[in-house]
């Protein structure tokens, strides 16, 4: 399977706990995109990468989340002290980059629960 | 705040009918869209783009651009039961490497 792939496709945590989701975007894709949803809306934009480099974060977005693509392969996004407002589903994507012709390609998804 | 405006639904039509999908979006500089479908506690698919005014054809889908008007939709001809989920519109804002997503609707096709 060449796809997105997403890891854990759940995580439960207590509120207060740090939780850290992994992507592993498609192989030839240099840009990795991270969004967020939550039922009833769209995916919200978070943030995205060109190869290695964080390009542009999203103004709402806490600095309690952090994100990285070291090397320019797979990413982490990490949210330390969860609250339970950041329930949802965070969906992570891949392009390849087409000045502007952006074709976005989803992984699963991690589902997360603050208790 | 650039935005992405659809009718959430539910959208009913019965099989075998030609379901409608409207969009509207507000950055007049956008310069890509993108229809994705997402069924009930799953990711989005990517099933449709259009850049230029005009229709697109795929299959049973055609996307209909209107930048003009900065209204973008899609129609799903011979509706199946299998169509039923949430179509997401997507539009590229400009000057940015990033995909706007509206809030989608849900269309239901009965049998």
């Amino acid at each position: 399977d060449t796809g997105v792939s997403q890891d854990p496709r759940h995580k439960i945590t207590k509120r207060g706990q740090n939780v850290t989701f992994r992507c592993d975007p498609i192989s030839e894709h240099n840009r990795l995109y991270w969004y967020r949803q939550t039922l009833g809306q769209g995916p919200e934009f978070l943030t995205y990468f060109q190869n290695e480099a964080q390009l542009e974060k999203s103004r709402l977005l806490s600095d309690r989340f952090s994100a990285e693509r070291p090397k320019g392969s797979f990413s982490t996004l990490e949210i330390q002290r969860t609250e339970q407002g950041d329930s949802a589903m965070y969906l992570c994507a891949s392009s390849s980059g087409g000045g502007g012709n952006e074709k976005l390609f989803f992984g699963s998804g991690t589902q997360l629960s603050v208790l | 705040q650039k935005e992405v405006e659809q009718n959430s639904g539910p959208l009913s039509v019965p099989e075998g009918a030609i379901a409608s999908l409207n969009c509207t979006y507000s950055d007049r500089g956008s310069q890509s869209f993108f229809w994705y479908r997402q069924y009930s506690g799953k990711s989005p698919e990517l099933i449709m783009f259009i850049y230029s005014n005009g229709d697109k054809e795929d299959g049973r889908f055609t996307a209909q651009l209107n930048k003009a008007s900065q209204y973008v939709s899609l129609l799903i001809r011979d509706s199946q039961p299998s169509d039923s989920a949430t179509y997401l519109c997507a539009v590229n804002e400009r000057g940015y490497n990033k995909l706007i997503f509206g809030a989608g609707t849900r269309l239901a096709v009965h049998p």
